[in-house]
């Protein structure tokens, strides 16, 4: 089974500040999605990302894909509370989606 | 709009005893998972079925059976259930290709065995 190690495991920010956020595998990804999980509920996909060297912008968050599709970063501009959650990668093999740990990121006023 | 649907959302057990958490999934998806979630584990898959009728193993399915009789429902059942097993349960569902369509996953089930 692949594995895919996220980092860092937490992280405790204030509102306007920019963080990043990885993740990165033992071996190549097939395709990698980015969700997002809040306190009580399930994850929600952020975006998926296919081709080595892909940048993809959702308002505030910027997500790449690296060029040997092994790694992957999350950037988030001027960090708001309601970023805080669970972030979670996941790379699709076979069936089922294989999930990385998660960054827990509180963003504080 | 309800998406994916687990029921019940809370439940308490004694050890030993057994129980069933129903997921159901009104998008017509042909993929259904239940995965459980642990402090620090990340999501970790149990079963998945492929469609109707059909289920296999995933990664952690030690102690859990699972029924997919209809499309739209997917249910996971404790036998005898252990304190190892309190836990977060996530039922998600899929379309085949899930480039075009992500898993969409329910709320969640909390399960503490006693």
């Amino acid at each position: 089974t692949q594995l895919l190690e996220q980092s860092p495991q937490f992280l405790s920010i204030q509102e306007g500040e920019n963080l990043t956020v990885y993740c990165n595998s033992s071996s190549v990804f097939s395709s990698l999605q980015w969700y997002r999980q809040e306190p009580g509920e399930g994850p929600v996909l952020l975006v998926t990302v296919v081709t080595g060297g892909e940048v993809k912008k959702l308002k505030r968050l910027t997500f790449q894909f690296g060029d040997a599709r092994k790694d992957s970063s999350l950037h988030i501009t001027a960090a708001q509370p309601g970023d805080t959650g669970l972030y979670l990668c996941a790379d699709i093999s076979g069936y089922a989606l294989n999930f990385g740990k998660g960054t827990s990121l509180l963003v504080t006023p | 709009n309800a998406g994916v649907t687990q029921t019940p959302k809370f439940r308490v057990l004694k050890t030993g005893q057994s129980m069933t958490l129903l997921c159901a999934q009104d998008m017509n998806h042909e993929y259904m998972y239940w995965y459980r979630q642990d402090p620090g584990m990340g999501l970790r898959l149990i079963h998945y079925s492929v469609g109707e009728g059909t289920t296999a193993k995933g990664e952690v399915p030690d102690g859990y059976n699972v029924s997919r009789l209809k499309k739209q429902n997917f249910l996971l059942g404790l036998e005898s259930a252990a304190p190892s097993q309190t836990s977060v349960y996530f039922c998600a569902s899929s379309h085949r290709d899930r480039l075009i369509q992500p898993q969409h996953f329910g709320d969640g089930t909390r399960l503490s065995i006693l």
